[in-house]
């Protein structure tokens, strides 16, 4: 079974600020991970993706995200904070095969103040 | 990149009114789908699993007979909300599991989404 841990439903920054979502995991097998941020009444969009390699893993928009095995973590992180970057934040794991089922966690809304 | 087309983004019915959700990858082959319903300042809870070609894998507490899901073709794959109540009315979105066809089972490049429907049943 697989689970994720997002901790803090709210995040607030300054504008210019370092933003820092957190993300823990629970999983029988390094999973893979997954980052996606909804705007509102839109879908989710893919904002990075960890499967194999490199564990510090670039995305769209400036954000990065890095897998810790010891600590499994992928924690989101962008130096400065845009306005634009308003939005709720997703974590997610997927089995490595089988059905792929993918296990979300409940989100983060990110807050940006001017 | 993988691109998801979901129809309509909003749809107002009437009480006991069926609607129909039409989900459709538009530059890759989706062999199987996921159905979401999010509600509000919520995550997405999974409806079901479509599977091209074979009956859809609905999740414990879901009405198969409410939520029909139909996976005819690579591309496209419906939910249709038969009967619907006030307390249907929710956001759903579906999602296709992109891969890339590379060796047996193909490489997993994660879920591409629709951009939602928000259903409101008066």
């Amino acid at each position: 079974a697989q689970s994720v841990t997002q901790l803090g439903s709210h995040v607030s920054v300054s504008e210019g600020a370092l933003v820092l979502l957190r993300c823990n995991y629970s999983s029988s097998v390094p999973p893979y991970l997954f980052w996606y941020v909804q705007y509102p009444n839109q879908g989710l969009q893919l904002l990075l993706k960890y499967t194999t390699g490199a564990t510090l893993v670039k995305g769209i928009n400036g954000f990065e995200a890095e897998f810790k095995k010891s600590e499994t973590s992928f924690h989101l992180t962008k130096p400065s904070a845009h306005m634009s970057d308003a939005a709720e934040y997703f974590c997610a794991v997927s089995p490595t095969g089988g059905s792929y089922i993918p296990t979300f966690g409940r989100g983060t809304s990110l807050i940006v103040h001017p | 990149g993988a691109v998801v087309s979901q129809h309509p983004s909003r749809v107002i019915c009437k009480s006991g009114t069926s609607v129909k959700i039409e989900c459709r990858s538009l530059d890759f082959q989706a062999t199987t789908m996921f159905w979401y319903r999010q509600f509000p300042k919520q995550s997405l809870m999974l409806m079901a699993t479509s599977n091209e070609g074979s009956k859809a894998t609905y999740e414990q507490g879901v009405e198969k007979d409410k939520f029909l899901i139909n996976h005819a073709s690579l591309t496209l794959s419906t939910l249709t909300v038969t009967s619907a109540h006030p307390e249907d009315s929710s956001f759903y979105i579906c999602s296709a599991r992109d891969v890339k066809p590379e060796g047996w089972g193909g490489r997993h490049l994660g879920y591409t989404f629709g951009s939602g429907t928000r259903l409101t049943v008066v």
